[in-house]
């Protein structure tokens, strides 16, 4: 079954950049039309919604945080990735991926990864 | 920038039927999802578009939609449903920026 993983530093310092990967296995990430996600969560509190990557090659990205977010595919390595510049202690939480399918642009998002602590500490 | 509004908590006793709420303005509109997210776990899609369920949802887990306030419905509570869950939908108006409710913890007394 398609299984996706996130990895990259738990540890990033202040002003430097967050890069995370995520890696799907069980199936190709360029085969249907999928939009590839990425939500964080900081401890104790809800859920964020960073950005998405269609698989045609668009990209969407939350207004807030949008001037310092860049969401990119890799079909070669079956994976995309995150990265968010400038980071502050504000950036500290866990992240994850998510798959969204389903007709149109409203679509679900029906597979998540287990998520990755990132901590943005000197 | 598009707003969801969940209540930040819901209590019921086992064997009742809890209803947390999603309130956005005009969300009938919009297609809205829902997740379910345990202590220490990824959150899972448990209804879709309003009112669908994956497949391995019971159905006594149901969503509606209607005017301002979209409610998920879980029927016949048990302790298992004890768990955080977060409305979602797509805003259009911000280039289809996604946007999730605060989150509604449910405790099963």
């Amino acid at each position: 079954q398609v299984q996706l993983q996130e990895s990259g530093p738990g540890l990033v310092k202040p002003s430097q950049t967050l890069s995370l990967t995520c890696t799907v296995s069980g199936d190709s990430i360029s085969s249907g039309s999928y939009y590839w996600s990425w939500i964080r969560q900081p401890a104790g509190k809800g859920l964020e919604w960073i950005g998405r990557l269609y698989t045609r090659g668009s990209t969407n990205y939350n207004p807030s945080l949008k001037s310092r977010v860049t969401i990119s595919l890799d079909p070669s390595k079956n994976q995309f990735s995150l990265k968010l510049s400038s980071v502050t202690a504000a950036d500290t939480a866990a992240y994850f991926c998510a798959r969204g399918s389903g007709s149109g642009s409203a679509t679900p998002l029906d597979l998540w990864g287990q998520g990755t602590l990132v901590t943005v500490s000197p | 920038s598009y707003v969801l509004t969940q209540p930040p908590s819901v209590s019921v006793a086992p064997g009742e039927t809890a209803k947390i709420t999603c309130g956005g303005n005009k969300i009938g509109s919009k297609s809205v999802h829902w997740y379910q997210q345990k202590p220490g776990q990824a959150p899972v899609l448990i209804i879709y578009y309003d009112s669908d369920r994956p497949s391995g949802i019971p159905d006594r887990v149901s969503g509606s939609t209607f005017g301002n306030t979209a409610t998920l419905t879980i029927s016949s509570v048990e302790a298992g449903d004890e768990a955080d869950y977060y409305c979602q939908v797509w805003d259009s108006g911000t280039d289809y920026s996604g946007v999730f409710g605060g989150g509604t913890k449910l405790t099963v007394l």
